[in-house]
């Protein structure tokens, strides 16, 4: 079992709609967890990270979390085509200054908004 | 104005060489990190380094050798080159006290 797992894709939604990406974990003492974007031929950027369960808004994007079910989520509203990527999905042990941040990332969803 | 800047941007040598890759922060981060993306983009860190400091050394050949001379830098030195490391080597930061990692713009290393 991979210890971060994000179905690869294409996912593809249209202009506007609502994209929802997923990802599980393995390990049940992760405590800390990130969403990056990364366009073709760039590098990852940082979308979203959440500590807690429950939702986290920032803008268009819902972070969503379940501890319980280990379950991390990212919704994107009112889709654009600049949101076209692949989505990253990363989990750390540790939090804070208890950790120096060792990220575990999926394999990556790629996203497409289409006109 | 850069945050995370590496150096080359893209090298191209062959199989049995010896390279290095560096980075540079200007964040004022504690901790720098190696990762390396394959060619299916999965993203798998290599290296850590708190304040000069060795902390995570994941399962890599030891032809990767890792040197921070100051808690602002973080070079990488490939001996041996093989195919295989062909990849895009990514080098972040992130501060002490929290995990957000900050990615700097990549190195695209290609093995003939």
């Amino acid at each position: 079992q991979k210890e971060v797992e994000q179905n690869s894709g294409p996912l593809s939604v249209p202009e506007g709609a609502i994209a929802s990406l997923n990802c599980t974990y393995s390990d049940r003492g992760s405590q800390s967890f990130f969403w990056y974007r990364q366009y073709s031929g760039k590098s990852p950027e940082l979308i979203m990270f959440i500590y807690s369960n429950g939702d986290k808004e920032d803008g268009r994007f819902t972070a969503q979390l379940n501890k319980a079910s280990q379950y991390v989520s990212l919704l994107i509203r009112d889709s654009q085509p600049s949101d076209s990527a692949t989505y990253l999905c990363a989990v750390n042990r540790g939090r804070g200054g208890t950790s120096y941040g060792k990220l575990t990332f999926g394999q990556g969803t790629i996203l497409t908004v289409h006109p | 104005d850069t945050a995370v800047s590496q150096t080359p941007k893209y090298l191209v040598t062959q199989m049995g060489n010896d390279k290095s890759i560096k980075c540079e922060q200007n964040l004022g981060h504690d901790t720098m990190y190696w990762y390396k993306q394959d060619s299916k983009k999965f993203l798998k860190i290599m290296f850590s380094y708190n304040n000069k400091e060795l902390i995570i050394n994941e399962t890599v050949p030891n032809r990767f050798s890792p040197k921070s001379p100051d808690k602002a830098h973080l070079n990488l030195h490939i001996n041996s080159l093989e195919l295989g490391d062909s990849a895009v080597y990514f080098c972040a930061s992130s501060p002490l006290a929290r995990e957000t990692q900050y990615f700097g713009p990549g190195t695209r290393l290609l093995v003939l």
